[in-house]
């Protein structure tokens, strides 16, 4: 079974709003990361948030971590087109203070960025 | 900085036949993992290698798929009777990730997209 779940399932947005997904998960982590997929392609690192840390910025991207619900935002600001992809986030799964380094992956969101 | 190769990037068997994949990690990275990822879902993790170890493989099924990791380095994942359901994109990725420590960035080669007809 999945670890993550996203939502919303599907986003649909203008060129120049904010995008924002959510990741809730069920067990203690180590780390939570968040992944891009564009269509026909790879999956593409975007940023870790450790499991001590409450948010962390890169970019145009903002993610923030709440522990205590089990939980993780991404934030996009001032899409663009470009930014059209499906959005996964996945787990450290903390497994009674070890860490295999297993990345779960939710369902993931897909957002569109019309121009 | 040379990314994961995969190969080959699409197949069609069809069923009960067998069918191999490759992935060639990033090199020094110790953490290799293989994801089945099914059409409309999140990639779900079959394998994952530390070295060449097997840290993980309890989604993988074992009555018809295998993988290896021999000296460490290339993997290889291999289906054997294929089945319909199988279709997907198998992602190999690798991450810096040393045995013990916390998982690190994983990269992701483009992935095979195997079709079993």
């Amino acid at each position: 079974s999945q670890q993550g779940e996203e939502d919303p399932q599907a986003l649909s947005i203008q060129e120049g709003e904010n995008a924002t997904m959510n990741c809730s998960y069920k067990t203690s982590i180590n780390n939570l990361q968040w992944y891009r997929q564009n269509s026909g392609r790879g999956l593409v690192h975007l940023i870790l948030i450790r499991s001590n840390e409450r948010e962390k910025h890169s970019g145009r991207l903002r993610v923030t971590l709440d522990t205590s619900k089990k939980s993780s935002s991404l934030l996009i600001t001032a899409s663009r087109a470009a930014d059209t992809a499906s959005y996964f986030c996945a787990t450290d799964i903390n497994a009674g203070g070890t860490s295999y380094g297993k990345l779960t992956f939710g369902q993931g969101t897909i957002l569109t960025v019309h121009p | 900085e040379a990314g994961v190769a995969q190969s080959p990037r699409y197949k069609i068997i069809e069923k009960r036949q067998s069918v191999a994949f490759w992935c060639n990690p990033i090199s020094g990275h110790a953490t290799l993992y293989w994801y089945q990822q099914i059409l409309g879902q999140g990639p779900k993790l079959l394998i994952q290698f530390q070295n060449n170890g097997v840290v993980d493989d309890s989604q993988l099924p074992k009555d018809r798929f295998s993988a290896e990791r021999l000296k460490g380095v290339d993997s290889t994942l291999k289906i054997q009777p294929a089945k319909l359901e199988d279709s997907a994109v198998y992602l190999c990725a690798s991450s810096l990730r040393s045995l013990g420590k916390l998982s690190t960035e994983a990269f992701f080669g483009q992935g095979t997209r195997l079709t079993v007809v």
